[in-house]
Formats: structure tokens, sequence, C-alpha cells
């Protein structure tokens, strides 16, 4: 059971938008900065998003992150059929049990 | 540009420990970053394990704490993952990855994202 919590699957059109949703509490994303990682299959996961809403070079502007309260949200847009993946939120942890984690993942199809 | 890439033994007995090294290229060792270690279980999520600084200050997932140790061998330009008493929960791939330390006027602080990642290996725990 991860401290942070994904809907384990999301799917869309090409061409379309997803939103993926990461939550979790006051002692994590209510404080800390969160990160997103697409992991494509057979592969090691990838930066994409890091302090919430900032960009690594060479990702593409398609993907964006947000955060309100305890709450972060992947927005994909444009989609396209490579982004066949599994994504994953992660923060630091500030409660009594200190650390990084991250969220169960979510798996999204490209219809 | 950075690289990590992890080497160990793809098999071990339970209650055996577990060793891995990650060889680091593209940048010094000593440098300020975190050296990580991220595992994946077949099918399931990340799990954070632990992570060095260069100065040899470590922090540790709290519910591996007991069993986990990671070294760093500044000669080699290498850091190490030992992990015993293993069982088959933990057969995994396990990854290195840095995550960049940041100066908060005191003190370096994680940036608590991680890039790169190693490719990863397999360890598996099985008799």
């Amino acid at each position: 059971q991860s401290v942070l919590t994904q809907p384990p699957s999301v799917s869309a059109a090409p061409g379309q938008k997803v939103t993926i949703s990461c939550s979790g509490s006051n002692s994590n994303i209510g404080i800390n900065y969160v990160s997103w990682y697409q992991q494509l299959p057979g592969t090691a996961p990838k930066l994409l998003i890091y302090d919430d809403n900032k960009r690594p070079s060479g990702i593409p502007d398609r993907f964006s992150g947000s955060k309100s309260g305890t709450s972060a949200t992947l927005v994909i847009s444009g989609l396209q059929t490579g982004d066949e993946a599994d994504y994953y939120c992660g923060a630091w942890d500030s409660s009594l049990s200190a650390g990084k984690v991250f969220g169960g993942g979510t798996k999204l199809t490209v219809l | 540009q950075v690289q990590l890439q992890e080497s160990g033994p793809g098999l071990l007995e339970p209650s055996g420990t577990l060793s891995l090294t990650c060889v680091v290229s593209g940048v010094s060792i000593s440098s300020t970053n975190w050296w990580n270690w991220v595992r994946q279980p077949p099918g399931k999520g990340l799990e954070w394990i632990g992570e060095i600084y260069h100065s040899g200050k470590t922090n540790y997932n709290p519910s591996l704490k007991s069993r986990v140790t990671i070294s760093v061998d500044k000669s080699k330009k290498q850091f190490s993952l030992e992990l015993s008493s293993v069982t088959a929960a933990d057969t995994a791939v396990y990854y290195c990855a840095r995550d960049p330390a940041t100066w908060d006027g005191v003190a370096y602080q994680h940036s608590n994202w991680f890039d790169p990642w190693g490719q990863g290996t397999l360890v598996t725990v099985s008799s």
C-alpha cells in the first residue's frame, strides 16, 4: 500500500488529453515538492516533472504538472501511442517515518 | 552526461545478503548529489530503499532500515547496497539513481527527484 494514491489506470484516444492524479497528505505533498516519472515497458523510470511543475530539458511541453493542497496532477496533452506507459508520482514524506515515497503507479492506455 | 550502471548477482538464496554496486560516470561521485537505491518487484510499483552522500551520510527507508547498508567508494567511483536476511519478497529490479542536492543556505539538501536512473538489475531470491 503506497503512501501516495494514484488511479490504477487511465485511458484516452490519440490526440486527446489525460490527467493522472496523485493524492497525499500534509506530511508529503502538502509541504514538499512532487515529481513525476514515466516508465515505458521494460525500461527504467524517466523523470518527467520535478518541483511540482518544472520540466527537465528534452521533455516536451505536452507534459505538465500542477499541485493544489495535498494533491498533484500530471496532464498529458496531444496523446501519442508512444505515451503508453506507467506513470509514478513521488515526494518526500516528512512524517515520523520520513523518507522518499512514491505513488502506486498509473497505467496509461492510448486507445 | 551522468550515467549509472548497476551490477551484482542475479540470484541468491533466502536468508542470504544481497550485494549490488552502482558505478557512476559523467560526474564526480564527490559532487553535490545524493546517490539512491530504488527497487521494483515484478509487476509492482517503486519503493525507495535509501541514499548516501559522498560524506558518508545515509538515509534509509524506515521499513528496511534494520537490513540495509549503503556505502560509497570514491576511489572506484561507485556506491553499494547490502540487504541482509533476504526473502522472496525482496525479489525485484533494483535501480540506482541520482538525487541532485540543493543548497538551502545551511546545508545541501535533497531535491527529492531522481535523474538519471540506471538501467536496473533483476535480483531473484529463491532456493
